[in-house]
């Protein structure tokens, strides 16, 4: 139980805006949202993470809804190298446990 | 590059046998999570220890164990394996232990059993 669900793939052109969603209905108060990239053969890597307000980083922009039910990240202007597979996980407060699910791939065509 | 480190990159191993992958954290990080990632089961949290003492267990076989070292280095033991244990296995460290902290990810160990 992943308790995110994702699409299971987006494209996006080079330089455009892409806006990855993520539902995550079940989140309890407490519960922060993450999200994480893998690059093909790598590791993941953390991209952003945000409890009730939305987030800025270098990277992106984490966009959570009033409700907390859903979230958005939103990648301003993709490149090449931001295609990977993204992951949505609820940081479970009461046992830390980080459920990555099957995560969206992100195709960005040139 | 992470700075967290895995060995080996590789592993070929036998059915019944025992293998052990280590990790050793970024510098200063006190937390260490180790995933299974299998292409039928996507990336799974295994088992998480935070200076020494296990803090969160979650899909972990019971042939399967792990520690975390005085020098924070962790070690997965994988034993009586199966052909579905063949998988990349990340080792992540992160400086605390809350549900907010960013996690670093190793490059990982390719399991393959024969």
């Amino acid at each position: 139980d992943a308790k995110t669900t994702q699409p299971n793939s987006m494209e996006s052109n080079e330089e455009e805006p892409v806006h990855l969603p993520c539902n995550h209905s079940t989140i309890s108060g407490t519960d922060y949202i993450h999200w994480y990239r893998q690059l093909p053969s790598q590791g993941p890597e953390y991209v952003i993470h945000g409890l009730t307000s939305n987030v800025n980083n270098r990277m992106a922009s984490l966009a959570i809804a009033e409700d907390r039910k859903s979230s958005t990240l939103i990648l301003h202007r993709a490149t090449l190298r931001d295609a990977a597979v993204y992951y949505c996980i609820r940081g479970d407060y009461n046992n830390n446990d980080m459920r990555f699910g099957a995560g969206t791939r992100l195709t960005v065509k040139p | 590059d992470s700075g967290v480190t895995q060995t080996p990159k590789h592993l070929i191993t036998a059915t019944g046998q025992r293998v052990t992958l280590r990790c050793s954290p970024r510098s200063g990080d006190l937390s260490v999570y180790w995933y299974q990632q299998s292409l039928d089961q996507g990336l799974q949290f295994l088992i998480q220890y935070y200076n020494g003492e296990e803090r969160a267990k979650g899909n972990i076989l019971e042939r399967f164990s792990a520690q975390q070292f005085p020098d924070l280095h962790s070690e997965l033991n994988l034993s009586s394996l199966e052909l579905g244990d063949s998988a990349l296995y990340f080792c992540a460290s992160s400086a605390g232990t809350g549900p907010w902290d960013e996690q670093f990810f190793g490059p990982g160990t390719r399991l393959t059993v024969l």
